[in-house]
């Protein structure tokens, strides 16, 4: 399978626990997106990088939450202490440079106790 | 596996029909368009996408068609299936300083009848 990877699927944390997240996007895509997807909603954007720069964060993406991409390949999202509203599934897409489409990973379910 | 369409609009078709599904979108800058289909414990997938210079586009059984005037836009899916069971979302995309990030509708959940 050659698409987007996620890894966990699934993690389940204590509240105040860090936990960290993995993308791997689809070979030689340079953009990467991290979205939060909660029941019943849409995702919604957190962040993007083009290759290794992180070139756009939303406002929902507090100071407990961190996302890099140093090699501009794979790319990790940290949650520090997190909190009972953190639950949520995280996604990732990634899409080539010239094109707006995005392709999505299968997503890690986080639930934190 | 997890339900993603809890508490979303539901539109129930017998299978064979034809599906209508609408969106209503927010930016009248957005230039891009895109709906996804999201099978529940799994990420969003691309369907068909069109730009803001054009009406209508089709694809596979899919159509999509959008009026700017009024914002809105809408999937069509002919002879539905039952592995057309699934929540889609509108997505609209305002091209901004070389980026895009994407803005997703509420969804709506298609149940196909057997």
């Amino acid at each position: 399978d050659t698409g987007v990877s996620q890894d966990p699927r699934h993690k389940i944390t204590k509240r105040g626990q860090n936990v960290t997240f993995r993308c791997d996007p689809i070979s030689e895509h340079n953009r990467l997106y991290w979205y939060r997807q909660t029941l019943g909603q849409g995702p919604e954007f957190l962040t993007y990088f083009q290759n290794e720069a992180q070139l756009e964060k939303s406002r929902l993406l507090s100071d407990r939450f961190s996302a890099e991409r140093p090699k501009g390949s794979f790319s990790t999202l940290e949650i520090q202490r997190t909190e009972q509203g953190d639950s949520a599934m995280y996604l990732c897409a990634s899409g080539p440079g010239g094109t707006d489409t995005q392709y999505f990973g299968p997503g890690t379910r986080l639930t934190v106790l | 596996g997890e339900s993603v369409g809890l508490h979303l609009p539901t539109l129930s078709v017998q299978e064979g029909d034809n599906s209508i599904i609408n969106c209503a979108y927010s930016n009248s800058a957005s230039d891009y368009f895109i709906w996804y289909k999201q099978e529940s414990g799994k990420g969003p997938q691309f369907i068909i996408d069109i730009r803001s210079n054009m009406d209508k586009r089709q694809g596979q059984r899919v159509t999509v068609l959008l009026n700017k005037t009024v914002k809105h836009l809408s999937l069509q899916i002919a002879a539905t299936q039952p592995g057309d069971s699934a929540v889609y979302f509108c997505a609209e995309i305002p091209y901004s300083g070389g980026y895009q990030k994407v803005t997703f509708g509420t969804g709506t959940k298609l149940q196909v009848i057997p």
